[in-house]
């Protein structure tokens, strides 16, 4: 089975600091790894995604990712915090091969101060 | 495109009612879901469906209907409405199996 951990449902960061959003994930086989980014009253959309090759993945808005299997992790990172990223974050992941269903995590809530 | 759009935006039901949640593609995307999410929960998969004609049970099912009877048409029933479908619902589709989800703008439900 596939599962998703994301540390913190709320995470607060001074506007210019270094964003940290951390994802763990459990899968038998190697896997498909997805983050998205819900701002208020909208739906869902991409920002970034790892599926297989390079480990360091950039995504838009300057979020960028690094799948690190040893650690069965896939941290969503951003040098420097702007007003507008506030939202909530969601980390998702699907096995290759396997079910097309992907599993979410609970979200983590990105607060920004100015 | 439109990409997935989702009617209605809100809505209000009495407990026991029944209700038909809209969902629309119009990317010739072959797979479909519907998910809800309540807070601090993330998004649990209601149903899904991986071409016309073709649904399936996601993980928290109960009390939900679905069918597909078009590739751009993915409706939700809710069949007795309870308190416990208060929630937003999301509609999301994807061209290939395991690729990008693009969502609906989500349905905001409140059952008494």
């Amino acid at each position: 089975a596939q599962s998703v951990t994301q540390l913190g449902s709320h995470v607060s960061v001074s506007e210019g600091a270094l964003v940290l959003l951390r994802c763990n994930y459990s899968s038998s086989v190697p896997p498909y790894l997805f983050w998205y980014v819900q701002y208020p009253n909208q739906g869902l959309q991409l920002l970034l995604k790892y599926t297989t090759g390079a480990t360091l993945v950039k995504g838009i808005n300057g979020f960028e990712a690094e799948f690190k299997k040893s650690e069965t992790s896939f941290h969503l990172t951003k040098p420097s915090a702007h007003m507008s990223d506030a939202a909530e974050y969601f980390c998702a992941v699907r096995i290759s091969g396997g079910s097309y269903i992907p599993t979410f995590g609970r979200g983590t809530s990105l607060i920004v101060h100015p | 495109n439109a990409g997935v759009t989702q009617t209605p935006k809100f809505q209000v039901l009495k407990t026991g009612q029944s209700m038909t949640l809209q969902c629309a593609q119009d990317m010739n995307h072959e797979y479909m879901s519907w998910y809800r999410q309540d807070p601090g929960m993330g998004l649990r998969l209601i149903h899904y469906s991986v071409g016309a004609g073709i649904t399936d049970q996601g993980e928290v099912p109960n009390g939900y209907n679905v069918s597909r009877s078009t590739t751009e048409d993915f409706p939700l029933r809710l069949l007795s409405a309870a308190p416990s479908q208060t929630s937003v619902y999301f509609c999301a589709s994807s061209y290939t199996r395991g690729d990008t989800q693009y969502f609906g703008p989500g349905t905001r439900l409140t059952v008494l």
